[in-house]
């Protein structure tokens, strides 16, 4: 089955800084790969998606990478600012009958310090 | 903005109750979804659909689970007889296209606790 993970631990870094986040996936090649955000006792919010045949692709300080050989995407917040704390979630869309479903990741908690 | 509106925020029931939840989604959106979070755990897909009935659902989504669209606007989830391992935050999603390309606008949730 399709197996998806990202960071397990909580990434802490200072505000300023430029945050790193990984996702990596298994058995299965996804057409889009979707990151989305996660703040406490809410919903996921979208933020990027990213197409298979797409190396980067950039929206204000959030950029993402793909690589479907390594199947690995790497998400990245430049300038983090305290207000970025929240936990980040990669999404692979799965294609099933009329729908495309996703299939998250654990997601990763990232905290930014003042 | 549109947005997709879940009703109650918290609910409280009874092992072996009958709970609905109820969610509005954006109103020229074709594909629904429920998924499902665990504390602390990933959000897991539950089930889709589309044109009126289910295109697809997961293991979790066994014969207690029901989902209903009654009148154009609401899209249900009804889960016939709770047990304590239900308690988790449910969401709902809508989607305008069920292509991968399209993101999906995901409620506040519901969370549900079974006692």
């Amino acid at each position: 089955s399709q197996k998806i993970e990202q960071n397990s631990e909580a990434l802490n870094i200072q505000e300023g800084k430029t945050a790193t986040l990984t996702c990596n996936y298994t058995n299965y090649s996804p057409a889009y790969l979707q990151w989305y955000r996660q703040d406490p006792g809410r919903g996921p919010v979208f933020l990027l998606l990213i197409r298979e045949n797409e190396k980067e692709k950039r929206k204000e300080r959030l950029k993402v990478t793909f690589d479907t050989t390594l199947k690995q995407s790497l998400f990245h917040i430049t300038a983090s600012q305290p207000a970025d704390s929240a936990t980040y979630l990669c999404a692979l869309a799965h294609y099933g009958g009329a729908t495309n479903k996703l299939i998250f990741g654990t997601g990763t908690l990232l905290a930014v310090q003042p | 903005e549109p947005e997709v509106t879940q009703t109650p925020s918290h609910q409280v029931t009874q092992m072996g109750q009958e709970v609905i939840l109820r969610c509005v989604p954006i109103s020229n959106h074709l594909y629904f979804y429920w998924y499902r979070q665990i504390l602390g755990q990933k959000v897991e897909f539950l089930v889709s659909f589309y044109n009126n009935e289910i295109s697809e659902k997961s293991e979790i989504f066994d014969d207690q689970f029901s989902v209903e669209r009654p009148d154009g606007s609401n899209f249900t989830l009804k889960i016939r007889s709770t047990k304590l391992e239900d308690s988790a935050m449910y969401f709902c999603a809508s989607k305008a296209e069920s292509m991968g390309n399209t993101e999906a606008f995901f409620g506040q949730g519901t969370r549900l606790t079974v006692v």
